[in-house]
């Protein structure tokens, strides 16, 4: 089945550190990836996405690119605010098949920044 | 533009009561999504609809839960009865197709007592 795993968490970073979130996954075909955001209290929002492979998503100053060979779609941004305080989750969705239309989510990264 | 609604924001029950949360999606949009996200057990997908059908309900934990999607704009997550470990947050979201992107709605939190 498919599976997307994330890396561990709590990050905690001082604010301008450069952000790195790990996501590999696993999943027949190609599948479209996703980064979603979870702000305190909120729903999950579409941070950036990526259709195909070498796809670079991008929003807001984060970054990812879909790496078909080493199955990853990592998340990076330069220079963190306090503001990027948050939930970060990896998602993908099938490109077909009996799945096709569902996110399957990695477990989720807490993000801290500190002024 | 309304986002998608989740009434109500916070449910606090006894254990054994029925519990209704509700949800509508986006209008214009086809399929709808009911999620379930514990710290255990992270993001999980209970059942989505499309064109107000159930597509797949593997999701759903056991026959304690249902849902229905009577219109277009309207959905129900039913708990009855409801148990402690039902406690967590509920989220819809709603997609203009099953292939497009999903916005999600601020949740319900659900603590069963």
């Amino acid at each position: 089945g498919n599976s997307v795993t994330q890396m561990e968490g709590p990050v905690t970073l001082s604010e301008e550190a450069f952000l790195t979130i790990n996501c590999t996954y696993t999943a027949t075909g190609y599948p479209s990836l996703f980064w979603y955001v979870q702000y305190p209290g909120e729903g999950l929002q579409l941070l950036l996405k990526a259709t195909k492979a070498d796809d670079k998503g991008s929003n807001k100053g984060f970054e990812a690119t879909y790496r078909k060979e080493t199955t990853s779609f990592h998340l990076e941004k330069g220079s963190v605010q306090v503001s990027d305080s948050a939930v970060y989750f990896c998602a993908l969705k099938p490109s077909g098949g009996t799945s096709y239309g569902k996110l399957t989510f990695g477990q989720g990264t807490i993000l801290t920044v500190h002024p | 533009d309304a986002g998608v609604i989740q009434s109500p924001r916070h449910e606090v029950t006894e254990m054994g009561q029925e519990v209704t949360l509700r949800c509508k999606p986006i209008s214009g949009h086809n399929s709808l999504f009911w999620y379930r996200q514990t710290m255990m057990r992270g993001l999980e997908l209970l059942i989505y609809f499309n064109n107000n059908v159930p597509i797949d309900d593997s999701g759903m934990p056991e026959d304690r839960f249902s849902a229905k999607m009577p219109n277009a704009s309207f959905s129900t997550l039913k708990i009855q009865p409801s148990e402690p470990r039902d406690s967590a947050v509920y989220f819809c979201a709603s997609s203009f197709q099953l292939a497009t992107e999903q916005f999600f709605g601020p949740g319900t939190r659900l603590t069963v007592l």
